[in-house]
């Protein structure tokens, strides 16, 4: 069955650093979306992205923030420069034009020290 | 804003039987919903949908009832077994935006 990997699993680094989460939407699927979690909170929307551009963001997403799709298969969450309460649980999800089912990754756990 | 560390509700239950979590929605105009299961260290799986043009839609152990009146979503889980044990999220979105909302969770356990 196909699935939205991402990578890495795991990320840790400094404050201040920048940080690009790496996504691989399911290969039909058209509509993209950043989510985050942090430790024991409820998954909140960060960013979505169709057609090329962004198509509704959260107040979390400010500049430090911003996504990419560089080509015809990555979905990129780029942190310019990372402060400690970005530690959380970074999932991307995908979904097609005509079904609303949205499907996860398994997420990438992000540290920042 | 959030408060640190949020206390997940939590629904134990005896392995084999039913289960019935609850999710309360916010939004009157949602009119598409998900649940979804979420194991630790795992990202948010599907489960079953249903649109705000249905009051009920089953599938294989679960069933989803929908009461637009009341904004109160249900998910059934006939015969709970142990793998079921995971934290459910109910997700709604609305007809002309993008982002689906998460509720807050319930954390289901089974009891062997």
């Amino acid at each position: 069955e196909p699935e939205v990997t991402q990578t890495p699993s795991h990320q840790v680094t400094q404050m201040g650093q920048e940080v690009i989460l790496r996504c691989v939407p399911i290969s039909n699927h058209l509509y993209f979306y950043w989510y985050r979690q942090i430790l024991g909170q409820k998954v909140e929307f960060l960013v979505s992205f169709y057609n090329n551009e962004i198509s509704e963001k959260s107040e979390i997403f400010d500049d430090q923030f911003s996504v990419e799709r560089p080509d015809g298969s990555n979905f990129t969450l780029k942190i310019r420069s990372t402060k400690l309460e970005d530690s959380a649980m970074y999932f991307c999800a995908s979904r097609t034009d005509a079904n609303e089912k949205l499907f996860f990754g398994s997420g990438t756990q992000l540290s920042v020290l | 804003g959030e408060s640190v560390g949020l206390h997940l509700p939590t629904l134990s239950v005896q392995e084999g039987d039913n289960s019935i979590i609850n999710c309360a929605y916010s939004n009157s105009a949602s009119d598409y919903f998900i649940w979804y299961k979420q194991e630790s260290g795992k990202g948010p799986q599907f489960i079953i949908d249903i649109r705000s043009n249905m009051d009920k839609r089953q599938g294989q152990r679960v069933t989803v009832l929908l009461n637009k009146t009341v904004k109160h979503l249900s998910l059934q889980i006939a015969a709970t077994q142990p793998g079921d044990s995971a934290v459910y999220f109910c997700a709604e979105r609305t007809s002309g935006t993008y982002k689906y909302i998460f509720g807050t969770g319930t954390r289901l356990k089974v009891l062997a």
